[in-house]
């Protein structure tokens, strides 16, 4: 079974700087997807990005970068130029080879300071 | 909004009831999921189906079982309730079954039951 880890429960960060959230993962499959997804205090799920670990560049949607490291099983979420509306709950999430399960890591809480 | 629908929004009721949760998929979407949120468990898998048929099961216990109808919309039936299963409950959706063409999951804004 694979298991996520994300072990900040909680980070904060200036306004208009850059925060990097850690996220690892131990899986025997070679072939599989990663995905951030953020929780705002609405609760609704919103998936931010994904990365297919067959591609070797790192996925990047607007501020939003990853950084895959497969080797050592890291997947870090860079947020750049950090937006007041940005502060959420974020999960680290894998999709299995079979692609029907997503596991979750237990959340990072990222407070935002004006 | 990402395009599914869950009804009811909260859910109070008392342990030993059962209840029914409904989730309609995006359009075009085949698969269906659900999964659970809740303090001591975190967010986890319970149960997956693809155009009617059981696909894939997680931590799902006996007491809840699923199914997706003909109209792809799918049901969560939770009985025998216990203090242990407030949550909230989200279902999601996505078009493929397994990793052929996009496996993203959009999920739904989800149903928070609270068992009294």
């Amino acid at each position: 079974a694979q298991t996520v880890t994300q072990s900040q429960p909680e980070m904060s960060v200036q306004e208009a700087e850059t925060v990097t959230l850690s996220c690892t993962y131990d899986t025997s499959e070679s072939d599989y997807y990663l995905f951030w997804y953020k929780q705002p205090p609405s609760r609704q799920m919103i998936l931010v990005i994904r990365q297919e670990a067959y591609k070797q560049q790192n996925a990047t949607e607007n501020r939003f970068s990853v950084n895959f490291q497969k080797a050592a099983k890291s997947f870090s979420l860079k947020i750049s130029d950090s937006q007041l509306g940005d502060a959420a709950m974020y999960f680290c999430a894998y999709l299995n080879n079979a692609g029907n399960m997503l596991t979750f890591g237990g959340g990072t809480r990222l407070m935002v300071k004006p | 909004d990402s395009g599914v629908t869950q009804t009811p929004k909260h859910l109070i009721t008392a342990t030993g009831q059962r209840v029914t949760l409904r989730c309609s998929p995006r359009s075009g979407d085949l698969s269906v999921y659900w999964y659970q949120q809740s303090l001591d468990q975190g967010l986890q898998f319970l149960i997956q189906y693809y155009n009617g048929e059981e696909r894939a099961k997680g931590n799902i216990l006996e007491r809840f079982s699923a199914q997706q109808f003909p109209d792809l919309h799918s049901e969560l039936n939770l009985s025998s309730l216990e203090l242990g299963d407030s949550a909230l409950y989200f279902c999601a959706s996505s078009v493929a079954q397994g990793r052929t063409g996009i496996s993203e999951q959009y999920f739904g804004p989800g149903t928070r039951l609270t068992v009294t």
